[in-house]
């Protein structure tokens, strides 16, 4: 049984630019869950998909935008790249979106230049 | 709001010592807490959980114990190994209505031979 998947691995952008980052669930999760980790930094909670639909909001600006498909596959959007938009984004699993069980994703590192 | 205090890192032990590592949260209602471990280049696993006062959550030789009246929820291991070297975050989630989990700054272990 596959673990949640992260594409792609690593990133490099350029200030300004837009990018798309890939998580397909542990199977029979439809609850996923994106973070930020900063370096040294604990993960920060970005938002949350259940349903095809945004459901918790952490403290982000709307320039990060994601989606979720009916496969419960989702895809993280951040538009107009800042120096401070690099670090680890991390995607999450569960089976419901009332437990904090996640199961997390190797992440994407992103950095902008 | 909701937060997580670990004790700073990095720790340092040696091969089959004792390991504590710190956690105090502030939360409203009652949360379930969580350690988790983060190996270098991947994402988070869940360690152990608690989900109610006087609660014990154990893995794999760590464990920790749910103290309400301290607010506190602290890591321990009877005795490290080297391959115990990882980063530790405790975490919350509230019982308020809000799924949304958060995370301590983390904990570096070291473990030498």
């Amino acid at each position: 049984d596959a673990g949640v998947t992260q594409s792609p691995t690593h990133l490099i952008k350029t200030r300004g630019q837009q990018v798309t980052l890939r998580c397909s669930p542990k199977s029979g999760h439809d609850t996923v869950s994106w973070y930020q980790q900063a370096l040294g930094q604990g993960p920060q909670f970005i938002f949350q998909y259940y349903e095809e639909e945004e459901r918790q909001r952490g403290n982000f600006p709307d320039r990060f935008s994601g989606h979720q498909f009916p496969n419960y596959s989702s895809e993280l959007n951040v538009n107009a790249l800042l120096l401070g938009d690099s670090a680890l984004y991390l995607c999450a699993s569960s089976l419901d979106r009332t437990r904090n069980e996640q199961y997390f994703g190797p992440g994407t590192r992103l950095t902008v230049t | 709001g909701n937060s997580v205090t670990q004790m700073e890192g990095p720790v340092t032990l040696s091969e089959e010592a004792f390991l504590t590592i710190n956690c105090t949260y502030t939360a409203t209602g009652y949360p379930s807490l969580f350690w988790y471990v983060q190996y270098p280049g991947e994402g988070l696993q869940l360690l152990l959980k608690a989900t109610k006062a006087d609660d014990k959550g154990s893995n794999k030789g760590f464990e920790a114990t749910y103290r309400k009246e301290t607010t506190s929820f602290h890591l321990e291991k009877g005795s490290v190994q080297v391959s115990d070297s990882a980063v530790y975050f405790c975490a919350l989630l509230s019982s308020g209505g809000s799924y949304i989990p958060t995370f301590g700054r983390g904990t570096s272990l070291i473990v030498h031979p």
